[in-house]
């Protein structure tokens, strides 16, 4: 009940196309869920994240859509570019009897755009 | 703004050992969180301090230790190191406050654990 299970494990695109990564979670108390970017040799980087009132958000190319009845949540990169090849991560936390910073992790996406 | 500092940033150890990774975090950051990463786990969640006290701990054997400093500093100790400890330590911090919601986290490069 604590994963998150995140699907495809790896995605080509070509330049310009529309990336889209999923992830679904089971437990119903998680009420935070934020996608990470990582390149190699680096920290994973917050990307953008969205709380379960709203059905979408968008930053920029990347936009996050929550479809809270399903238990989903996907990752969409429009007008994707040779920079945004990374390892994406989704996550889901939820507050324990306060605030908290444990992150459940999807097992990741590595995204390759090709120019 | 200096980000999260991650020391060693490599580092080899043989089975049996024992080790400490430190992490400094952002300035005004009074959480800081530990994730072990591997390519077979993935990121999971290893502890989280704030103000000193631990808040979180994930589903990590004994040997797996941590604490944080007065001035937000963090260390984790791994005792009895095994193979399978092989991995990339994170390190976060936030500005998460004792009654807030789950914030950004800012992540460190990491501290890279071979054990041989």
């Amino acid at each position: 009940q604590q994963q998150v299970k995140q699907s495809p494990q790896s995605l080509i695109v070509q330049k310009g196309g529309i990336s889209i990564i999923n992830c679904a979670y089971e437990n119903t108390a998680f009420d935070y869920f934020p996608w990470y970017q990582q390149f190699p040799g680096k920290g994973p980087a917050l990307l953008i994240a969205i709380r379960p009132d709203v059905s979408e958000k968008k930053e920029g190319r990347f936009t996050i859509s929550f479809n809270k009845s399903a238990k989903q949540f996907s990752l969409h990169i429009m007008d994707s570019q040779p920079g945004d090849s990374a390892t994406y991560f989704c996550a889901a936390s939820r507050k324990v009897g306060g605030a908290t910073n444990k992150l459940i992790f999807g097992t990741g996406t590595l995204l390759a755009v090709q120019p | 703004k200096a980000g999260v500092t991650q020391t060693p940033r490599y580092l080899i150890k043989t089975r049996g050992q024992q080790v400490t990774l430190s992490c400094s975090p952002i300035s005004g950051h009074r959480s800081v969180s530990w994730y072990q990463q591997t390519p077979g786990q993935g990121l999971q969640f290893l502890f989280e301090y704030f103000s000193e006290t631990q808040r979180n701990k994930g589903n990590f054997p004994g040997r797996f230790s941590g604490r944080q400093f007065s001035n937000s500093r963090s260390e984790m100790n791994v005792s009895t190191l095994e193979l399978g400890d092989s991995a990339l330590y994170l390190c976060a911090s936030s500005f998460l406050t004792s009654g807030g919601n789950t914030g950004e986290l800012f992540f460190g490069e990491g501290s890279r654990l071979t054990v041989l």
